[in-house]
């Protein structure tokens, strides 16, 4: 089956300063690949996503790149701010009716 | 967006009660839904995948007569935790897929905790 490897497992910040988390995965057919960002008590919420037909994506702070070759794909936030700090998941799946598989996520803490 | 309600937010029950936690789509139909278990500072572990009408599928080492799950509609399912014990306690969390996209749409998620 699929294997999501991620990291860092914390990263800390300044802030201002960008944030890079990578992930790898193992099954060259996974072709959806979302980000969540979770925080503390709370559920994943999705922030980003990129399919396998782009290699970039972003939205105002976020990116995410995918290098299918290398099987690789991260997630880029510029202009951090504590309200940033939060621990990210990388997942990939195949799309369609396949459920993704998780990273073991990275906490993010950016200090004000 | 799609939303995905999950109640309650936390419970605190005695040892070998049965607590029920429920996981509604508000705005989509989902055909299946996900239920997860969440310890501190881990990933996400999927317990079992909810089917529509039809019996639930569990992953490897979960027990399904302990871990009930229930998905009578399109758009409920829920999770009872019978006879609980303290190594229960967790933060569990449904997790609901909009059929319309590859979108995963989580539920806040409900801490439990069994004394």
């Amino acid at each position: 089956g699929e294997n999501v490897e991620q990291h860092p497992s914390t990263l800390s910040v300044q802030e201002g300063d960008s944030a890079v988390i990578k992930c790898t995965y193992s099954d060259s057919a996974s072709n959806y690949f979302p980000w969540y960002k979770q925080e503390l008590g709370k559920g994943p919420q999705l922030i980003i996503d990129i399919r396998s037909n782009v290699g970039e994506k972003k939205d105002q702070r976020i990116a995410v790149t995918l290098n299918k070759t290398a099987k690789h794909f991260s997630l880029h936030i510029t202009e951090t701010q504590p309200e940033d700090s939060a621990v990210y998941f990388c997942a990939a799946s195949m799309g369609g009716s396949y459920i993704p598989t998780f990273g073991r996520g990275t906490s993010l803490i950016v200090h004000p | 967006g799609a939303v995905v309600s999950q109640h309650p937010s936390w419970v605190i029950c005695k040892s070998g009660t049965s607590v029920k936690i429920e996981c509604r789509s508000l705005d989509f139909q989902a055909t299946t839904m996900f239920w997860y278990r969440q310890f501190p500072k881990q990933s996400l572990m999927l317990m079992a995948t909810s089917n529509e009408g039809s019996k639930a599928t569990y992953e490897q080492g979960v027990e399904k007569d302990k871990f009930l799950i229930n998905h009578a509609s399109l758009t409920l399912s829920t999770l009872t935790v019978t006879s609980a014990h303290p190594e229960d306690s967790s933060f569990y969390i449904c997790s609901a897929r909009d059929e319309s996209n590859y979108g995963y749409t989580f539920g806040s998620g409900t801490r439990l905790t069994v004394v």
